[in-house]
């Protein structure tokens, strides 16, 4: 298995512009998350979704943001508009509950800019 | 919800020497504590974990305690080389079905001095 694949791997956008960050789990695993990291705040849970179903958005910052996953085998993280703020790596990140937490593995992330 | 704190935010160790990285949480129900290291530029990636029927795990140079009545664990790294440096993260998390998400400690920069 080629692991958890993350697109792009670097994206550098304008202030207003849309950006939109992909993601394709480890083939049988049934839970997804994102992540945002920063310097200041760490790594963040943004969202998690479970058999393609969104279960806790609470960490989404606010409605820019909105995550989708309409298949076991994509899911995406769309924010719009985006602001400097926004700048930080994103991972994802799946598992499975049949492995249990202790398979959980991210992707190489996406490292954002927004200008 | 879970809080996880962790410290120190950095360490500096010189080589040879054993690294100790601290942990806690708050919610007496989680049941999971993994430790993830991240290289600069790259994912984390999970090095030990341990579950709360467990007060210790080690695997070679690295070790992983828990008390579950205070609420802390900590990462044991002995005999340090230069490529332990990286960021470390502890975590913590519920098991069980419908509960499932790992909280994050901020991340703890060891740097080992050659």
């Amino acid at each position: 298995d080629a692991g958890v694949i993350q697109s792009p791997r670097h994206e550098v956008t304008e202030m207003g512009q849309e950006v939109t960050l992909r993601c394709k789990p480890i083939s049988g695993h049934d839970y997804l998350f994102w992540y945002r990291q920063t310097m200041m705040r760490g790594l963040e849970l943004l969202i998690y979704f479970n058999n393609n179903v969104p279960i806790d958005d609470s960490g989404m910052p606010e409605d820019r943001f909105s995550a989708k996953m309409p298949n076991a085998s994509f899911s995406t993280l769309k924010i719009q508009p985006s602001e400097p703020r926004d700048s930080a790596v994103y991972f994802c990140a799946s598992s499975s509950i049949t492995t249990g937490p202790g398979g959980y593995t991210f992707g190489s992330g996406t490292r954002l800019t927004v200008v | 919800g879970e809080n996880v704190e962790q410290h120190p935010s950095t360490l500096s160790v010189q080589e040879g020497d054993s690294a100790v990285i601290k942990c806690t949480y708050s919610d007496s129900a989680s049941n999971y504590f993994p430790w993830y290291k991240q290289e600069l530029g790259k994912r984390p990636q999970l090095i030990i974990d341990i579950r709360s029927n467990v007060g210790e795990k080690k695997d070679q140079r690295i070790a992983v305690t828990l008390n579950k009545t205070a609420k802390h664990f900590s990462l044991h790294i002995t005999e340090t080389q230069p490529e332990d440096s990286a960021v470390y993260f502890c975590a913590a998390s519920l098991s069980g079905a419908g509960s499932y998400q790992l909280t994050f400690g901020k991340g703890t920069k060891l740097s080992v001095i050659p």
